[in-house]
């Protein structure tokens, strides 16, 4: 079975500042996508960014960057440029076409 | 509006009571997904509609929990005999294609309905 791991439930960066989200999966499959969602405080869950395993380059989007190690299962998220508004829960997620898992999620807050 | 919607955004039930929690998906959006989110925790996948298709439900944690989406749009999960441990945010999400397509599509979630049950 597919699983998502994410090994920090919670994590604190300064306004402005970079941090880096951990996320580790399971699978074997070989065509899967990887997804990042944000649940803020107010508990709608939106999507940050996506990745196709079968794509090399990692995703972007504005602030947001992946890491993506597919050989080591491996995707981790980049949020440059902290604002306060990024304070909320992170979730990785997974899909194989058949499947659709979340990790445990990662608290983060922005401090000012 | 445009977005996933969901009634009752909370919902308090006494136990052995049944309940029934309402999704509007995005017009138009094939797939509708039902999450579990027990308050800490990170979504559990319950169900799964292609239109009207309930193509997977191995999520469902009894057969107490039943979900219907009778004209391939609104969905109604329905809980009978509610016990304390079915509290949770009960989570919908629709995506405009169905899984399994060639390319996979972002799923958009409701607000989720709060359901505690005393």
């Amino acid at each position: 079975a597919q699983t998502v791991t994410q090994s920090q439930p919670e994590m604190s960066v300064q306004e402005a500042e970079t941090v880096t989200l951990s996320c580790t999966y399971d699978t074997s499959e070989n065509n899967y996508y990887l997804f990042w969602y944000k649940q803020p405080p107010s508990r709608q869950m939106i999507l940050v960014i996506r990745q196709e395993a079968y794509k090399q380059q990692n995703a972007t989007e504005n602030r947001f960057s992946v890491n993506f190690q597919k050989a080591a299962k491996s995707f981790s998220l980049k949020i440059s440029d902290s604002q306060l508004g990024d304070t909320a829960m992170y979730f990785c997620a997974f899909e194989d076409g058949q499947n659709f898992v979340f990790g445990p999620g990662t608290r983060l807050s922005v401090l000012p | 509006g445009a977005g996933v919607s969901q009634s009752p955004r909370y919902k308090v039930a006494k136990r052995g009571q049944d309940v029934a929690l309402r999704c509007d998906p995005i017009s138009g959006h094939v797939s509708l997904f039902w999450y579990q989110q027990a308050l800490g925790q990170g979504p559990e996948f319950l169900t799964y509609f292609q239109n009207e298709a309930q193509l997977d439900k191995s999520g469902l944690p009894s057969d107490r929990f039943f979900a219907e989406r009778p004209e391939g749009s609104v969905s109604t999960l329905k809980i009978q005999r509610t016990q304390q441990e079915d509290s949770a945010v009960y989570l919908c999400a629709s995506s405009l294609k169905g899984l399994g397509a060639p390319s996979t599509d972002t799923q958009y979630f409701g607000p989720g309905t709060r359901l505690t049950v005393l």
